[in-house]
């Protein structure tokens, strides 16, 4: 099966512009989440989907960011408009939820973002 | 919100076993302790996840105390390739009982040859 999708892998811009960064669930989970790294700050949580539904974005940095889930197996996060310190890994993982025994993500290979 | 606390790094020579222990003093009855872990440049991969006492799989051990207020991961002989850092993990649930998994810090295993 494959795992979790992210695009692109990497992508440079320039300040101001719009980024948009894209997921592709596994087939058959329900819940999404976007996490960002960094050096300085680590993984941090940014929102999490359940069925579709935002269940937490008090992650989410400011209203720069928004995050959809269009269907039940894709989801994007935009960043508009971009600055520097947005420059991240941005990671995508899902579950399925409920599961037996806790709740364990998957995560996808992430998206290399760099904002000049 | 279960926080966790766990060394930020350790140090180890191949073929020998570590032991990374995790704390988590205020976790709830419906948590569960997972851990994970990340190679550079790739996503987090889970390794192992435990409710008490003890699980073993093909990767590793968890060991778990009765009062679970800490956990703790055993790679059995590690190699060059275990290099990467490892997340101690515990559910958070709220009232909806879905799981919110925060990652602290990591402990960063450097294993030498």
């Amino acid at each position: 099966d494959a795992g979790v999708i992210q695009s692109p892998r990497h992508e440079v811009t320039e300040m101001g512009q719009e980024v948009t960064l894209r997921c592709k669930l596994i087939s058959g989970h329900n819940s999404l989440f976007w996490y960002r790294q960094t050096m300085m700050r680590g993984l941090e949580l940014l929102i999490y989907f359940n069925n579709n539904v935002p269940i937490d974005d008090s992650g989410m940095p400011e209203d720069r960011f928004s995050a959809k889930m269009p269907n039940a197996s894709f989801s994007t996060l935009k960043i508009q408009p971009s600055e520097p310190r947005d420059s991240a890994v941005y990671f995508c993982a899902s579950s399925k939820y409920p599961d037996r025994g806790g709740n364990t993500i998957y995560f996808g290979e992430g998206s290399w973002l760099t904002v000049v | 919100l279960a926080k966790t606390t766990q060394p930020i790094s350790m140090d180890s020579y191949e073929g020998q076993e570590v032991n990374i222990t995790c704390s988590h003093n205020n976790i709830a009855t419906n948590d569960y302790i997972t851990w994970y872990q990340q190679f550079p440049s790739q996503g987090p991969r889970f390794i192992i996840q435990g409710y008490k006492t003890k699980v073993t799989n093909e990767v590793a051990s968890l060991f778990i105390p009765a009062d679970r207020k800490s956990s703790t991961l055993s790679l059995p002989r590690v190699s060059l390739s275990d290099t990467a850092v490892y997340y101690c993990l515990v559910g958070d649930s709220p009232n909806t009982g879905f799981q919110k998994l925060v990652f602290g810090t990591g402990t960063r295993l450097l294993v030498s040859p």
